[in-house]
């Protein structure tokens, strides 16, 4: 088991603060990607990164912020401008050029709460 | 922009009859379907891909383009099935980029004994 590490497991966050989530991967992906699951709502896309230093919005950008500087690291914040922040977070990775039936592996999600 | 549509949130069937689990796509392009499933207290993993035309733990999806669909099909249920599916597109932008990949709200299938 690995490849991809979510961190932390539990995030707890007052009202009003930033919070930032970890993922790192060693499976030398080119693609990274943060989702949002809540309870019937499914996975829905957050960021997304198909190389080092370039990232898109998904369709629920607002409110968060990414950043690639490192090929192996997608870490994600989440700012006091998300309306309603507490959810589980997934990261994954995948190979460049989706295309060819490449997977996607996914992390082990941060539960957040907001207090 | 791409769209995936699975209309049932909960499936109920006993063991040993046949399961299908409904997928419908909405993408302008040539998308590439993927079935991913989320066994308890696992994380959530490839099942199958439409490429790779496979069957695997018995499951199979074919893409038809006509109906915009790709369902997952498994003729004998086993109680080991039960799980929260979820079927996925990725997209590609008409200059080559890959696009994200984009899920459905996800089937909840439980297997009865």
């Amino acid at each position: 088991d690995g490849g991809i590490t979510q961190s932390p497991k539990y995030l707890f966050r007052k009202e009003g603060q930033n919070v930032t989530l970890s993922c790192e991967q060693n499976l030398n992906h080119d693609a990274m990607y943060w989702y949002r699951q809540d309870p019937g709502q499914g996975l829905r896309l957050i960021y997304y990164s198909q190389i080092v230093n370039d990232f898109q919005k998904g369709d629920i950008a607002e409110g968060y912020s990414v950043s690639r500087e490192k090929k192996e690291s997608f870490p994600l914040t989440v700012t006091s401008a998300q309306k309603n922040p507490t959810a589980f977070y997934l990261c994954a990775s995948s190979r460049r050029a989706a295309h060819g039936g490449t997977e996607a592996f996914f992390g082990q999600g941060t539960r957040l709460t907001v207090v | 922009a791409q769209r995936v549509t699975q209309p049932e949130k909960l499936l109920s069937v006993f063991k040993g009859a046949p399961v299908e689990l409904k997928c419908n796509y909405s993408y302008s392009g040539s998308p590439e379907l993927f079935w991913y499933v989320q066994y308890s207290r696992q994380r959530l993993q490839l099942l199958l891909r439409h490429i790779s035309r496979e069957s695997i733990k018995g499951f199979t999806a074919d893409l038809n383009k006509g109906e915009t669909s790709f369902h997952l099909k498994k003729p004998f249920a086993q109680e080991e099935d039960s799980a929260m599916y979820y079927c996925a597109l990725s997209g590609m932008y008409s200059g080559g980029g890959a696009d994200g990949l984009t899920f459905g709200k996800g089937t909840h299938l439980i297997i009865q004994p």
